[in-house]
């Protein structure tokens, strides 16, 4: 099975704009999680979709929300960016709870 | 609250020797309990994970881990160190009381000497 994948890869964006970043499970997964890694804050987590609804989501701003399609694959999108939005943000997927979180190789963000 | 402590920031061994990462976590149930391991610039990769059952788990690469519920503790051990283990190790506890959502620590950053 293919891993999980994410894509772009690196994103450069500037104070203000807005981002999507996108993630495609494994082939099965129904979860879908994103997280945030700073080299201040660690590993973050921000939100899980389930079955194209938001079922858990951690302690970040409305300016950072997601969405999940029909095909399990999801979107995280950060609005009004924030110098501090640089970090790499981490896709994980699994089949449901209490199953183990494959992660992908992650969407380094700079913002200028 | 659930967390998860990883006391040493960098840990450096020899090639050859013998390597023990510390993670201690708390958490109001008997949680699930993961060991991952970063390459610089990439995603994570699951080397053990433990849900139940045997306390000591074997996983890829070599590694081992062992489940000490009167410690909170999950230290990950390996008898010989090679180059390529070089990398950021993280810990991390998930469960029902969270709605398996992962805590992390703060990671262990691991150096070979040659």
């Amino acid at each position: 099975k293919a891993g999980v994948t994410q894509t772009p890869r690196y994103l450069i964006k500037t104070r203000g704009q807005q981002v999507t970043l996108s993630c495609s499970p494994i082939s099965g997964h129904r979860s879908v999680s994103w997280y945030q890694q700073t080299p201040g804050q660690g590993l973050q987590f921000l939100f899980e979709y389930f079955s194209e609804t938001q079922r858990n989501k951690g302690n970040f701003p409305g300016r950072f929300s997601g969405r999940q399609f029909s095909n399990s694959r999801s979107e995280m999108n950060v609005s009004t960016l924030e110098l501090g939005d640089s970090a790499l943000y981490l896709c994980a997927s699994r089949t449901d709870i209490g199953e183990t979180q494959y992660f992908g190789p992650g969407t380094r963000l700079l913002v200028l | 609250a659930q967390s998860v402590t990883q006391p040493d920031i960098h840990i450096t061994v020899s090639e050859g020797a013998s390597l023990e990462l510390r993670c201690n976590y708390s958490y109001g149930a008997t949680p699930y309990l993961f060991w991952y391991v970063q390459s610089p610039g990439q995603g994570l990769q699951l080397l053990l994970k433990y849900f139940s059952g045997d306390t000591l788990v074997q996983g890829i690469k070599g590694f081992e881990a062992e489940f000490k519920r009167s410690q909170s503790s999950f230290n990950l051990r390996k008898p010989s160190v090679h180059w390529s283990d070089a990398a950021e190790y993280f810990c991390a506890v998930g469960g029902p009381l969270n709605n398996n959502d992962m805590r992390f620590g703060a990671g262990t950053r691991l150096t070979v000497k040659p």
